[in-house]
């Protein structure tokens, strides 16, 4: 089946240093990728969605500005927690759904990526 | 995006059968209905999905009433490894999926 690897699986790293966690779609095309974030105890919380070549589009309250988010490929999407702080640990994931008709496929997410600032 | 509403919790012994409720009155015509589960520390992972009928896969099977504003997820047998968060989730319209809070299942041996 269809397979979504994020890396690295958990990254610590000094406040104020910037984190790059990475989204594959390993055997299928995604022109459309999905980044969450999930805080303990809590559920998975829509950050952005990416677009193959084109801006990804943020939800409302999340930095465009800190969260950078590269969708360079049709089976790559970066997102980079740039000057992080300790308020940004949380646990992150990606998803994407093979291309055409959207909403009647699966999605399939990553292992998520979880970062500890400290 | 419509919303869904489950309970928060639900427990359940193991090898007997297990039905999540999901509501979701305001539905659209054009809505899937979709269900994730998730356990500890990984990501969510696909369970199964429906529009108006029935549906059965290798995990779980889809009951959707016939209105359609309420759907309820049955596991045949309860596993120790079923043990996750299940997440009921109406399709967005981009293509995006929108958590609720979820019924945490509990499965006890």
């Amino acid at each position: 089946g269809a397979v979504v690897s994020q890396h690295p699986s958990w990254v610590i790293c000094k406040s104020g240093t910037s984190v790059k966690i990475e989204c594959r779609s390993l055997d299928f095309q995604a022109t459309t990728m999905f980044w969450y974030r999930q805080f303990p105890k809590q559920s998975l919380m829509l950050m952005a969605t990416s677009n193959e070549g084109s801006k990804a589009t943020y939800e409302q309250g999340v930095e465009k500005d800190k969260f950078l988010i590269n969708h360079a490929s049709l089976t790559l999407s970066t997102l980079t927690v740039t000057s992080a702080h300790p308020e940004d640990s949380s646990f992150y994931i990606c998803s994407a759904r093979r291309g055409g008709g959207i909403l009647n496929t699966e999605a399939f997410f990553g292992q998520g990526t979880r970062l500890t600032v400290v | 995006d419509a919303k869904t509403t489950q309970p928060n919790s639900m427990e359940s012994n193991e090898e007997e059968p297990v039905h999540l409720p999901c509501n979701h009155s305001t539905i659209s015509g054009t809505d899937y209905i979709h269900w994730y589960r998730q356990l500890p520390s990984q990501g969510p992972e696909y369970v199964i999905h429906g529009l108006t009928s029935n549906v059965n896969n290798r995990m779980a099977s889809l009951a959707i009433a016939e209105d359609r504003k309420s759907s309820t997820l049955i596991l045949h047998r309860a596993t120790l490894r079923d043990a996750a968060v299940y997440y009921c989730i109406l399709g967005g319209s981009q293509g995006n999926l929108i958590f609720g809070k979820g019924t945490k299942l509990s499965v006890k041996p």
